[in-house]
């Protein structure tokens, strides 16, 4: 099993809508956990943070089920300036290292 | 302002020539990064370190080399050893530990 696997997606979906994606890790004793948004030929960029249970940040809310090993993240009333990779990021056990996902496309259109 | 500025922006160069990357960061982070992605993959770590005059080999070091002199620099240089060095390279810095990494703009090295 890989350390972080993502639906590479894409997720193709109408403005206003409410699109999930899923993100499952395999090491379990990731503690905190990362949501960075990737635009096409640009860096990834910090998006949200997830520690506990979840974290909302307005139309963005991230939750994380240990039992599963696996966060999600949640964008509702999609936004054209939405369209972009998302990235899970998991924390390897031990070293300074995060495992980053290969990402979900999610494309917004009018 | 403080970020990560990497440079230069796009590079070219010729198979058999040894090419060097540029990292600077204004964070005071002490941990640095270098990560390699190809076209619909995800971040792979080259290399990173935790602190000055001290680095460690990441998933796929061969054909890479970096020093860390200074708390603020990071160079990577790509040998002629790698066998298929055209990539985004990405280089980032974090406080250290599992906490958040910050990315620079990457460089697009392209081998002719």
């Amino acid at each position: 099993r890989k350390e972080v696997e993502q639906d590479p997606g894409p997720f193709n979906v109408p403005e206003g809508a409410t699109v999930a994606f899923n993100c499952t890790y395999s090491n379990s004793a990731s503690q905190s956990f990362f949501w960075y948004r990737q635009d096409c030929r640009k860096e990834p960029k910090l998006l949200m943070s997830v520690y506990s249970s979840g974290n909302e940040d307005g139309r963005f809310t991230a939750q994380l089920n240990r039992a599963s090993q696996y966060i999600s993240l949640l964008i509702r009333d999609s936004k054209l300036s939405d369209s972009a990779t998302y990235l899970c990021v998991v924390p390897v056990g031990g070293y300074n290292k995060l495992i980053f996902g290969a990402g979900t496309r999610l494309a917004v259109h009018p | 302002d403080g970020g990560i500025t990497q440079s230069p922006k796009y590079l070219f160069r010729k198979e058999g020539q040894n090419v060097t990357l540029s990292c600077e960061q204004n964070l005071n982070h002490d941990a640095m990064y270098w990560y390699r992605q190809d076209p619909g993959q995800g971040l792979r770590l080259i290399y990173y370190s935790q602190i000055v005059n001290d680095f460690q080999k990441g998933d796929i070091a061969e054909g890479y080399s970096v020093s860390r002199e200074k708390k603020e620099s990071f160079p990577l240089t790509v040998t002629s050893a790698q066998k298929n060095p055209t990539a985004f390279y990405l280089c980032a810095s974090s406080i250290g530990g599992h906490n958040e990494q910050f990315f620079g703009p990457g460089t697009r090295l392209t081998v002719l």
